[in-house]
């Protein structure tokens, strides 16, 4: 199986500071297709996880320029710009390029 | 709006079965993978199952650690995906998300597997 590794396991941030996640893979997450299936949630307190980022860098619907993903192969980073309260909760990786599919364990991100 | 609203979950014994519903609407059902994710009390996500469209023949892909006990299918009919889990175990006890190709998730199902 994938395995994908997230640091930090938790991240303390100033509001309007950045933040940034850090996911590896244990193999190179681009597909036969040309595209890298890695993908990022964030799930707040108490509620079902949400979308961020698909296929490494594209935000989904509704989500704030301030999340940028980036990376390629075994790499990628979640960095997410101008810390606000709301962004505070669980952040994961996945990835959707190897069967079966797998999610990072997480970094929990706390407002200072 | 799409809709995902997950039912069936509940307190089952060591060694027993559950199915659990997962209802949509707000979209063409037909053309959408659909997906279970499972989360344990004060645990990180874990991915369960899919299952793929007509386009896809249906195809069907499961954690290893759930394979031959779990088994996903769909019901376009209904614009309906389903789980059924059998011998379940007390780490199975988990909160069970449905999600749309992991774009839309419902509020989840609470699975409690204990004597």
């Amino acid at each position: 199986d994938v395995v994908l590794t997230q640091t930090p396991v938790s991240l303390s941030v100033t509001l309007g500071d950045q933040a940034s996640i850090s996911c590896r893979s244990s193999q190179s997450l681009e597909y036969s297709d040309g595209y890298t299936y890695l993908e990022w949630y964030l799930q707040k307190p108490g509620q079902s996880p949400q979308l961020l980022i698909y296929e490494v860098s594209n935000r989904f619907s509704g989500v704030p320029d301030r999340f940028i993903g980036s990376g390629s192969g075994t790499d990628f980073t979640l960095k997410i710009s101008r810390v606000e309260p709301e962004d505070l909760g669980v952040y994961y990786c996945f990835q959707a390029t190897h069967d079966p599919l797998t999610f990072g364990s997480g970094t929990k991100l706390e407002i200072k | 709006e799409v809709q995902i609203l997950e039912t069936g979950g509940g307190l089952v014994k060591p060694g027993g079965s559950l199915r659990l519903s997962c209802a949509t609407s707000g979209f063409n059902f037909n053309d959408y993978f659909m997906n279970w994710v499972r989360q344990a009390p004060g645990k990180g996500l874990e991915w369960v199952a899919q299952i793929r469209n007509k386009n896809y023949n249906y195809a069907t892909y499961y954690a290893e650690s759930l394979e031959g006990r779990v088994t996903i299918s769909r019901d376009d009919s209904k614009s309906s995906v389903y789980l059924q889990v059998s011998s379940l175990r007390a780490e199975d006890t988990a909160i069970y998300y449905c999600t749309r190709s992991r774009d839309y998730w419902g509020q989840g199902v609470m699975v409690t597997v204990s004597s």
